[in-house]
């Protein structure tokens, strides 16, 4: 049975700290994705990463990718109070159409 | 383009009541799929479609009937309505799952259900 799983669960941290969010996964995917979710909205795609190494950015966000490891992580640099979400890693299941998402990382940042 | 609708965005059920969830997209996605989301979890898949006509199972179809006659639109039908479908329901849509293209998921903004 393929799994994805996130951790922390949840984490609470001070505004201008760094902190990692780990997705850790049980099958054979050379894709991965980051999504962000807002308390009460919908899922907002935030990187596609396509193969082992990849590593993308977006202001105080980066994401890699290590297909060997069967692991992804979400950098967050300098937090401040907007990167409060919820944010979910996604794995697509190679042979299939089906996307298996991660149980997801509720953050909260602090003034 | 409006993207991922969805209809309606509540609605309280009675218990072995019956409801059709409505979701449609205008960006000529091929794939669109049907996910549950219960309070302070992830996803889980019920059902998804590759295509007009082609449907398919997903973690969760218990409960769930699917059908994909355009590209366009994909309903959700729940029969016999039960408290353990209390949920979020989000539709979603992507442009290809072929492995040469992103496959980002476009998400609708949501069905929030309630049985009772």
């Amino acid at each position: 049975e393929l799994k994805v799983e996130q951790n922390p669960l949840f984490l609470s941290m001070q505004e201008g700290k760094n902190y990692t969010i780990y997705c850790n996964y049980s099958t054979t995917s050379d894709r991965l994705y980051w999504y962000r979710q807002d308390p009460g909205k919908s899922l907002e795609s935030l990187f596609v990463l396509l193969s082992n190494g990849a590593v993308k950015q977006e202001g105080r966000l980066m994401a890699s990718l290590d297909t060997k490891a069967r692991l992804s992580t979400l950098h967050i640099t300098a937090a401040v109070h907007d990167l409060s979400a919820t944010y979910f890693c996604a794995v697509d299941m190679e042979g299939t159409y089906k996307y298996i998402f991660g149980t997801g990382t509720r953050l909260k940042v602090l003034a | 383009n409006a993207g991922v609708t969805q209809t309606p965005k509540f609605r309280i059920l009675k218990i072995g009541q019956s409801m059709t969830l409505q979701c449609a997209q205008d960006m000529n996605h091929n794939y669109m799929y049907w996910y549950r989301q219960d309070p302070g979890m992830g996803l889980k898949l019920i059902y998804y479609s590759v295509g007009a006509g082609i449907t398919d199972k997903g973690e969760v179809p218990n409960g769930y009937n699917v059908s994909r006659s355009t590209t366009e639109d994909f309903p959700l039908r729940l029969e016999l309505a039960a408290p353990s479908q209390t949920s979020v329901y989000f539709c979603a849509s992507s442009y290809s799952a072929y492995r040469s293209y992103y496959n980002e998921q476009f998400f609708g903004p949501g069905t929030r259900l309630t049985v009772l």
